[in-house]
């Protein structure tokens, strides 16, 4: 069984730049949530994508989005890089069909706006 | 606002002995819950759950406890072993509004079991 895999696990971009980073679901997951981890901070729900469609979002910025392809895999954009953007975002998948799945999350990327 | 609290940023023990972590939730509305540990470099890995309807729920070494009237959990493991020294976050859904995949965590707690 392949585990959630995350791509680049580290990125340095300066603010104002557009970053995309990307994710593959573990296999038999049709759900990807994403969520961004600042430091000593636990992990926030950016958005959960479900059949190509986002369906939850939580409390961030348009700037913020994402996509889901037909593999499941899925990618996250953010646009206008701000200093605070610097996190360690988490991909996570699920099975959307079982109500009770917990999620299963990837290493994470680094990513630093300098 | 932070619907699940932490309040113990870390906490150390002896191997062999046990090890509880504790967890607030404010969110009334909250009815699954989880606890994930995190080694440094990896991503936060599933330990165990438990939904509102019960009150305990055991697996091996770990046991998590919900007191729903006080809206407070706690993860218990005995015997504690070096190799569970990570931190643990406490994280809340609800499920039974379709936001399952919704997770609240709380700030997390550093364990250290010393050998």
């Amino acid at each position: 069984e392949t585990g959630v895999t995350q791509s680049p696990t580290h990125l340095i971009k300066t603010r104002g730049q557009q970053v995309t980073l990307r994710c593959s679901s573990q296999s038999g997951h049709n759900t990807v949530s994403w969520y961004q981890q600042a430091l000593g901070q636990g992990p926030q729900f950016i958005f959960q994508y479900y059949r190509e469609e986002e369906n939850g979002r939580g409390n961030f910025p348009p700037r913020f989005s994402g996509l889901q392809f037909p593999n499941y895999s899925s990618e996250l954009n953010v646009n206008a890089l701000e200093l605070d953007d610097s996190a360690l975002y988490l991909c996570a998948s699920s099975s959307g069909g079982q109500v009770n799945s917990p999620l299963h999350f990837g290493n994470g990327t680094r990513l630093t706006v300098t | 606002d932070q619907q699940v609290k932490q309040n113990s940023p870390s906490l150390s023990v002896q191997e062999g002995r046990i090890s509880i972590l504790n967890c607030d939730y404010t969110n009334s509305m909250f009815d699954y819950f989880l606890w994930y540990k995190k080694y440094p470099a990896e991503g936060p890995t599933f330990l165990i759950s438990i939904s509102s309807i019960k009150d305990k729920n055991e697996d091996g070494r770990f046991t998590v406890f919900l007191n729903k009237s006080a809206k407070h959990l706690s993860l218990h493991i005995v015997p504690s072993q070096p190799g569970d020294s990570a931190v643990y976050f406490c994280a809340a859904s609800e499920v039974s509004a379709g936001s399952n995949y919704k997770l609240t965590f709380g700030k997390g707690t550093l364990l250290t079991v010393n050998p």
